[in-house]
């Protein structure tokens, strides 16, 4: 079965810093990866997504991840990080089932940017 | 409008009340799925839809959970006899195609108490 793990529920740091949030993921089969974002009140937005091709995917507002099959990982990650990153970020894995794909989402990492 | 829209963004409930959340998709998006989204976690599958037909309802927690979407646009969730632990943000999400990659837009949500 698929599922998603994100290490770190809360992570901290400094403007102008790495951002670097970790997923891994499991399946069975071949994944679509995704990573989305919630600011407060608000629903979630896509940020990137891998289904296939190049391993390396870049997203909105400076964002990229890297798909690692070996590693069955789906890093997110920005060089500078600016004040309005700070937000929730999940990432999902795509199931497909009955003819239709779902996503399955890990419990979220909270960013937090400070001066 | 251009999104998914959801009403109430807002919604107290005693204990014991019924309620029903409402979900305008975009336009033309053939696929609906309601998700749940408790407090600091990620958003869990709740029910599917392609155009008017529920195709999968697996993550519906009770039979106090009734969801519906009888001309493949609009759709209402309905919850019975709400329990405090219902207190949930409700996602609602569309997508164009049934086979597709995965990829959703949300709406901003219906924020569930149950007092």
């Amino acid at each position: 079965a698929q599922s998603v793990t994100q290490l770190g529920s809360h992570v901290s740091v400094s403007e102008g810093a790495l951002v670097l949030l970790r997923c891994n993921y499991s399946s069975s089969v071949p994944p679509y990866l995704f990573w989305y974002v919630q600011y407060p009140n608000q629903g979630l937005q896509l940020l990137l997504k891998y289904t296939t091709g190049a391993t390396l995917v870049k997203g909105i507002n400076g964002f990229e991840a890297e798909f690692k099959k070996s590693e069955t990982s789906f890093h997110l990650t920005k060089p500078s990080a600016h004040m309005s990153d700070a937000a929730e970020y999940f990432c999902a894995v795509s199931l497909f089932s009955g003819g239709y794909n779902k996503l399955i989402f890990g419990a979220g990492t909270r960013l937090a940017v400070h001066p | 409008g251009a999104g998914v829209s959801q009403s109430p963004r807002y919604k107290v409930a005693k204990r014991g009340q019924d309620v029903a959340l409402r979900c305008d998709p975009i336009s033309g998006h053939v696929s609906l799925f309601w998700y749940q989204q408790a407090l600091g976690q990620g958003p869990e599958f709740l029910t599917y839809f392609q155009n008017e037909a529920q195709l999968d309802k697996s993550g519906l927690p009770s039979d106090r959970f009734f969801a519906e979407r009888p001309e493949g646009s609009v759709s209402t969730l309905k919850i019975q006899r709400t329990q405090q632990e219902d207190s949930a943000v409700y996602l609602c999400a569309s997508s164009f195609r049934g086979r597709n990659t995965g990829e959703l837009f949300f709406g901003e949500g219906s924020r569930l108490t149950v007092l």
